[in-house]
């Protein structure tokens, strides 16, 4: 079937531009998570959604990031005012929540540069 | 932080074995090890996981010390498309509500 799919995959903002990240998760999957990679490292955790609910949002570098999921399937992440150091891939992840459920499948990521 | 450590690069010649090393030697009696890689434009991708015995499964084998301190992940016939970033990853919860916690990972160079 269809894994998760994310839009755009890349993206070029000029510094202080608003940016949305749409990430489409595997139907039916209850969680989702949305994690920052800078250049050369690991993915970082940003947020987790269970259905349309924002669990933790711990990993939000700051009040500029926003993400939702108002209808528990497609999430978007947005940032505003966009800053250098927010170039990065934001990658989305999603699996189903119960116990025993383990794997997350990612998407592809977004790749955000910003001038 | 991660509460693994890798080695930061390593290389494979084609078909032989690779045998990927990780420490983690603070892991509780809870806590799972999993096994994710990254190959170049892609999101990570689940390879295995293991909590106390060796595990196989059609892509690896996770081999884990007895007392739980170290692992070594096994491809046992690498090819080119094994070229990847992979990264060992201990996780306190079997569910799929939990972040990863990501380190910086063993890129693997398979050699033609």
């Amino acid at each position: 079937g269809a894994g998760v799919s994310q839009s755009p995959r890349y993206k070029v903002a000029k510094r202080g531009q608003d940016v949305a990240l749409r990430c489409d998760p595997i139907s039916g999957h209850v969680s989702l998570f949305w994690y920052q990679q800078a250049l050369g490292q690991g993915p970082e955790f940003l947020t987790y959604f269970q259905n349309e609910a924002q669990l933790d949002k711990s990993g939000l570098p700051s009040d500029r990031f926003f993400a939702e999921r108002p209808e528990g399937s497609v999430s978007t992440l947005k940032i505003q005012r966009t800053q250098q150091e927010d170039s990065a891939v934001y990658l989305c992840a999603s699996s189903f929540a119960g116990t025993g459920y383990y794997e997350q499948y990612f998407g592809p990521g977004t790749r955000l540069t910003v001038t | 932080d991660a509460k693994t450590t890798q080695p930061p690069s390593m290389d494979c010649a084609e078909g032989r074995a690779a045998n990927l090393p990780c420490n983690h030697s603070t892991i509780s009696g809870n806590e799972y090890v999993y096994w994710y890689r990254q190959i170049h434009s892609q999101g990570p991708q689940y390879i295995i996981h293991g909590l106390k015995n060796n595990e196989t499964n059609e892509m690896a084998s996770l081999i884990i010390t007895e007392d739980r301190k170290s692992s070594t992940l096994i491809l046992p016939h690498a090819t080119l498309r094994d070229t990847a970033v992979y990264y060992c990853i201990v996780r306190a919860t079997h569910s799929g509500n939990t972040p990863l916690v990501f380190g910086k990972g063993t890129r693997l160079s398979v050699i033609a």
